[in-house]
């Protein structure tokens, strides 16, 4: 079945140091990609989408391409600040009508 | 501003009792769904409503119920029939097939004393 897999936390980052975090999905399609933001006691925000192989999504210097050939979805940021720390989510979705995350990795960023 | 209320933000329940989650959006989506988040698991659907006056379960129904009588509203009832109902719960709405992200409410904390 569907599923995304993200790599495991917590992380724990120097300030500007750079970011990575994994995600690989398994899907029978072509699914939307989604990378979405979990700050402590609040709901998750989109943080970034791509729809189709090879798109580019990016926001706030956070960028993740869309990799049919590794079916990966990988977050980067070059630079992170302390306000960069939270929790991210990957998710994929094939109509918009049945979401599929993963667990979350939480990432903690110290000045 | 356009966007999805819930409510209580924080909410305490005795054991046995039924306590329900109230879930409002102005976005004028017809899809909602109401997930939970628990530590290390990320999020698990629970219930999702495409249209008023339906409904599908999703991975985790059991122990839960909701409605949907009108368009911006898909309150979320735990029941005492849910064995481990202390949860983080989110309520989402999109606009339905093939549009896109899912928007998401703050959230609302269960804890059963």
């Amino acid at each position: 079945g569907d599923s995304v897999t993200q790599m495991e936390g917590p992380v724990t980052l120097s300030e500007e140091a750079f970011l990575t975090i994994n995600c690989t999905y398994t899907a029978t399609g072509y699914p939307s990609l989604f990378w979405y933001v979990q700050y402590p006691g609040e709901g998750l925000q989109l943080l970034l989408k791509a729809t189709k192989a090879d798109d580019k999504g990016s926001n706030k210097g956070f960028e993740a391409t869309y990799r049919k050939e590794t079916t990966s979805f990988h977050l980067e940021k070059g630079s992170v600040q302390v306000s960069d720390s939270a929790v991210y989510f990957c998710a994929l979705s094939y109509t918009g009508n049945q979401f599929y995350f993963g667990t979350g990795t939480s990432l903690t960023v110290i000045p | 501003d356009g966007g999805i209320t819930q409510s209580p933000k924080y909410l305490f329940r005795k054991e046995g009792q039924n306590v329900t989650l109230s879930c409002e959006q102005n976005l004028n989506h017809d899809a909602m769904y109401w997930y939970r988040q628990d530590p290390g698991q990320g999020l698990r659907l629970i219930y999702y409503s495409q249209i008023v006056n339906d409904f599908q379960k999703g991975d985790i129904a059991e122990g839960y119920s909701v409605s949907r009588e009108k368009k911006e509203s898909f309150p979320l009832t735990v029941t005492s029939a849910q064995k481990n109902p202390t949860a983080f719960y989110l309520c989402a709405s999109n606009g339905g097939p093939n549009t896109g992200e899912l928007f998401f409410g703050e959230g609302s904390r269960l804890t059963v004393l």
